[in-house]
């Protein structure tokens, strides 16, 4: 499986919304609901924002949410604040799991 | 709460092999599986492979087929991660994470981390 594709890097200033990208193939992100999205602070362990496309774990605020269309699948962070910046990744269940390559989000 | 810890940071020499452990607590260890995700210095996630314990069935990602082994040992709820004929591109952050099989397609809990630094 080849890694999913995001952007290197998002940024946005504080307040507003960016969204991430991620895409894959009809094997991977368009032939599951698996999609799931992880942030990274540096030097920490990844941590889980969206499972299942869209669902939010307890404790995630909701400005952060995801969708999918065909074979990309996307992170939006609404109300951006400092403590977004940080890398994020897609990870999608085809049989195996994948993930995207990272995006460094720079709140500005 | 679950919670996952891990064995402390290695030095290898190129060739040799390392085995990491990854100890659970919280939850039912035998309703887990647990994967491991490793993170090569400045670059992205990358899925090694997973073991379901009480099945002590363990698939792994093509690119490290024949050069991981993950086990786990049930009476003290811990999963092993061994990596062998390391190389220097091996030197990583390696983690485990949870997911629960067949009922969640994600990982919800995950390990400090360790680093593996492969050197002569």
């Amino acid at each position: 499986q080849s890694a999913l594709t995001q952007p290197r890097s998002v940024s946005g200033s504080p307040g507003q919304s960016v969204t991430i990208s991620c895409t894959g193939t009809s094997s991977d992100v368009g032939g599951y609901n698996y999609v799931s999205w992880y942030q990274q602070h540096p030097g920490k362990a990844p941590k889980l924002m969206i499972y299942d496309v869209s669902k939010r774990p307890s404790g995630v605020p909701d400005r952060f949410s995801g969708s999918k269309s065909g074979n990309t699948a996307s992170l939006t962070i609404s109300g951006l604040q400092a403590e977004d910046e940080a890398d994020y990744y897609c990870c999608s269940y085809a049989g195996s799991w994948v993930f995207g390559g990272g995006t460094k989000l720079t709140v500005l | 709460q679950v919670q996952l810890v891990q064995s402390g940071a290695e030095v290898k020499k190129p060739g040799s092999s390392v085995k990491v452990s990854c100890k659970a607590s919280g939850g039912t260890f035998s309703s887990y599986a647990i994967s491991w995700v490793r993170q090569a210095p400045g670059q992205g996630l990358e899925w090694m492979g997973r073991i379901i314990p009480i099945l002590g069935i363990a698939n792994y990602a093509q690119k490290f087929q024949g050069r991981v082994t993950i086990t786990a040992d049930k009476s003290t709820s811990t999963a092993y991660m061994e990596l062998s004929s390391l190389r220097s591109e091996d030197t990583a952050v390696y983690y485990c994470a949870r997911d629960l099989p067949e009922l969640q397609f994600y990982f919800d809990y995950w390990g400090q981390g360790t680093l593996v630094t492969v050197s002569s």
